[in-house]
């Protein structure tokens, strides 16, 4: 069965710094990996996806992710934090053929 | 521009009441999927459905019910069964038939709430 685990319910940095939002998984088949991003009342927002080839995966506002199969990690990074990116951020496993295993979220402050 | 479409986006419910929330999509995806959002919880899948006529239970789908008569609407029913209703409902979509590297596309959802 598939899993996944963000460590860390909640993230403070100071904008210009280094973003790290922790994502572990668990699967038995190759994995198919999500980032979400979630503004207050609104849905969520594909960041990037992982499926197959390269292992570091850039998605939108500057994120990138690097599948580690060896860790069962996939974390999510930003160099540069900027005010904007306060949000919730979900990881997500593809269960089966069309199920989503999502994670419990990571709430990112970012403070001037 | 192609997207789904909830409403309302906020609804509220008196004892013993059932409502309907709406979803509607434009993106052709055979697939829909309705999740219930609580604090710290992420996201809980309740009902999903992969072509039209047919659906499948989530992990939480006592108190629910739903239809799937149209490939673009997928509309829920929250029941006078479903004791909590209180929560953000998801509704999402994504391309179906096997392509399972495809991403959820999400609506902007719809806030329940209990007078």
């Amino acid at each position: 069965a598939q899993s996944v685990t963000q460590l860390g319910s909640h993230v403070s940095v100071s904008e210009g710094a280094l973003v790290l939002l922790r994502c572990n998984y668990s699967s038995s088949v190759p994995p198919y990996l999500f980032w979400y991003v979630q503004y207050p009342n609104q849905g969520l927002q594909l960041l990037l996806k992982y499926t197959t080839g390269a292992t570091l995966v850039k998605g939108i506002n500057g994120f990138e992710a690097e599948f580690k199969k060896s860790e069962t990690s996939f974390h999510l990074t930003k160099p540069s934090a900027h005010m904007s990116d306060a949000a919730e951020y979900f990881c997500a496993v593809r269960s089966g053929i069309d199920k989503l295993i999502f994670g419990t979220g990571t709430r990112l402050q970012v403070f001037p | 521009d192609g997207g789904i479409t909830q409403s309302p986006k906020y609804l509220f419910r008196k004892e013993g009441q059932n409502v309907t929330l709406s979803c509607e999509q434009n993106l052709n995806h055979d697939a829909m999927y309705w999740y219930r959002q609580d604090p710290g919880q992420g996201l809980r899948l309740i009902y999903y459905s992969q072509i039209v006529n047919d659906f499948q239970k989530g992990d939480i789908a006592e108190g629910y019910s739903v239809s799937r008569e149209k490939k673009e609407s997928f509309p829920l029913t929250v029941t006078s069964a479903q004791k909590n209703p209180t929560a953000f409902y998801l509704c999402a979509s994504s391309v179906s038939q096997g392509k399972s590297n495809q991403p959820q596309h999400f609506g902007d959802g719809t806030r329940l709430s209990i007078l």
